[in-house]
């Protein structure tokens, strides 16, 4: 089976301009994640979606990071407009719901390496 | 104080040795339990669920002690290739599908 897909794998960008990154999450799952990761913060949860639905946007930074799940089969992160302290590497993980107190384990896909200049 | 907290280490250790990590959590209402590991510039993976029995995988041990609210991790007969950092995950019926991440405790075997 597929993992969880993310594309572009690397972005190097201008501060200001429009970033967009996009997840498919295994299929089945009913549950996404975005994280980013910085040596400094470690990895953060920025916002997640059960069944589409965003549920927790608590860690997205400030209003320029917006999150669509337009359907249960992909995801995007947006930055606009970019700013060098946005540079990180960016994770969609996926999961299954959660049964009986059971919270499932989550998959990562291979992460956005983002460069603001 | 932090909801997942992990000496982040690094841990220096030659091949063969016995290592062990211990990870800490603040919820005591927290059902599930995880040990996840990162490889340099690589995404987090799940290296075993923690079950409240104990349980081992290979040279990998792992437990948890809900009265004192800890998970450890034990890794007997260290490899070069267990050069990682290992994330303690912690989730809870609270958080509704979200995961808690450690800081991380890195691991590095020499030869």
């Amino acid at each position: 089976d597929a993992g969880v897909i993310q594309s572009p794998r690397h972005e190097v960008t201008e501060m200001g301009q429009e970033v967009t990154l996009r997840c498919k999450p295994i299929s089945g799952h009913n549950s996404l994640f975005w994280y980013r990761q910085t040596m400094m913060r470690g990895l953060e949860l920025l916002i997640y979606f059960n069944n589409n639905v965003p549920i927790d946007d608590s860690g997205m930074p400030e209003d320029r990071f917006s999150a669509k799940m337009p359907n249960a089969s992909f995801s995007t992160l947006k930055i606009q407009p970019s700013e060098p302290r946005d540079s990180a590497v960016y994770f969609c993980a996926s999961s299954s719901r959660v049964w009986g107190g059971w919270v499932d384990t989550q998959y990562f896909g291979p992460g956005t390496r983002l460069t603001v200049l | 104080r932090k909801e997942v907290e992990q000496d982040p280490g690094p841990f220096n250790v030659p091949e063969g040795a016995t290592v062990a990590f211990n990870c800490t959590y603040s919820n005591s209402a927290s059902q599930s339990f995880f040990w996840y590991r990162q490889d340099c510039r690589k995404e987090p993976k799940l290296l075993m669920s923690v079950y409240s029995s104990g349980n081992e995988d290979g040279r990998f041990t792992a437990q948890l002690n809900r009265a004192s609210q800890y998970i450890s991790l034990l890794i007997r007969d260290s490899k070069l290739s267990d050069s990682a950092t290992y994330l303690c995950v912690v989730g809870s019926m609270e958080y509704g599908n979200k995961l808690v991440f450690g800081a991380g405790t890195i691991l590095r075997v020499k030869s």
